[in-house]
């Protein structure tokens, strides 16, 4: 049972490149997220899907898209990465929908973004 | 303030110690309170999780929940080496518009 597999898991990019990062998930679970982790500022929402079809912002939307493919897909991208965009990137998913109190996550390894 | 507050440490304990790390929130509609752990380059994963006030225990694990004082602890007993990690701590209300809420997490280190 693989859980939550994002793609890629390493990447340096150059300011102004675009890129999009891949989420998958195999336990049929509802939501899904993204978030970044920073050293000093923990992990911050950038985006979530309450369910296919919808999207909403999170603490941190400005620069990236997001798009929920289907059930089992959630991607993130960036049209032109900046520097301060360089952060560690984890998407995670969770069975109940955003909106109920037990909404226990399930994450991903991790994408390490380098924007030079 | 933010919502949630936690001390990021890092905190270094010699093995066997108990350890306690701890959350501060300012949110009173919080009703689910989760710890998470992190091992390095790693994503997290959940370690305890539980409802409303009162403590649980899990093995070497306990969490605690003070909804009066907006307070939440783990605590590990016994510590060992492959504790060394960034705990954690996560809540949520009952119902409402917002996702999950972490704290920055605290890193640990237990030194044999």
């Amino acid at each position: 049972n693989a859980g939550v597999t994002q793609t890629p898991k390493f990447q340096v990019l150059k300011t102004g490149q675009s890129m999009t990062l891949q989420c998958a998930q195999d336990m049929n679970h509802n939501s899904m997220y993204w978030y970044r982790q920073d050293p000093g500022m923990g992990l911050r929402l950038i985006y979530y899907s309450a369910s296919e079809g919808t999207t909403d912002k999170g603490e941190v939307p400005n620069g990236y898209n997001v798009s929920r493919l289907n059930k089992r897909e959630f991607s993130l991208r960036l049209e032109s990465a900046a520097p301060s965009q360089t952060s560690v990137y984890f998407c995670a998913s969770s069975r109940d929908r955003v909106y109920s109190g037990a909404n226990v996550l399930t994450f991903g390894a991790g994408s390490r973004l380098t924007v030079l | 303030q933010k919502e949630v507050e936690q001390d990021p440490g890092p905190l270094s304990v010699p093995e066997g110690a108990i350890v306690s790390l701890n959350c501060t929130y300012s949110n009173s509609a919080f009703q689910y309170f989760m710890w998470y752990r992190q091992y390095s380059r790693k994503g997290p994963e959940l370690l305890m999780y539980t409802y409303s006030s009162g403590n649980k225990e899990d093995g070497r694990f306990t969490a605690q929940v003070d909804k009066s004082s907006k307070y939440i602890s783990l605590f590990i007993r016994d510590s060992q080496p492959s504790d060394s990690a960034t705990y954690l701590c996560a809540m949520s209300a009952r119902s409402g518009n917002t996702p999950l809420v972490f704290g920055k997490g605290t890193r640990l280190s237990v030194i044999a």
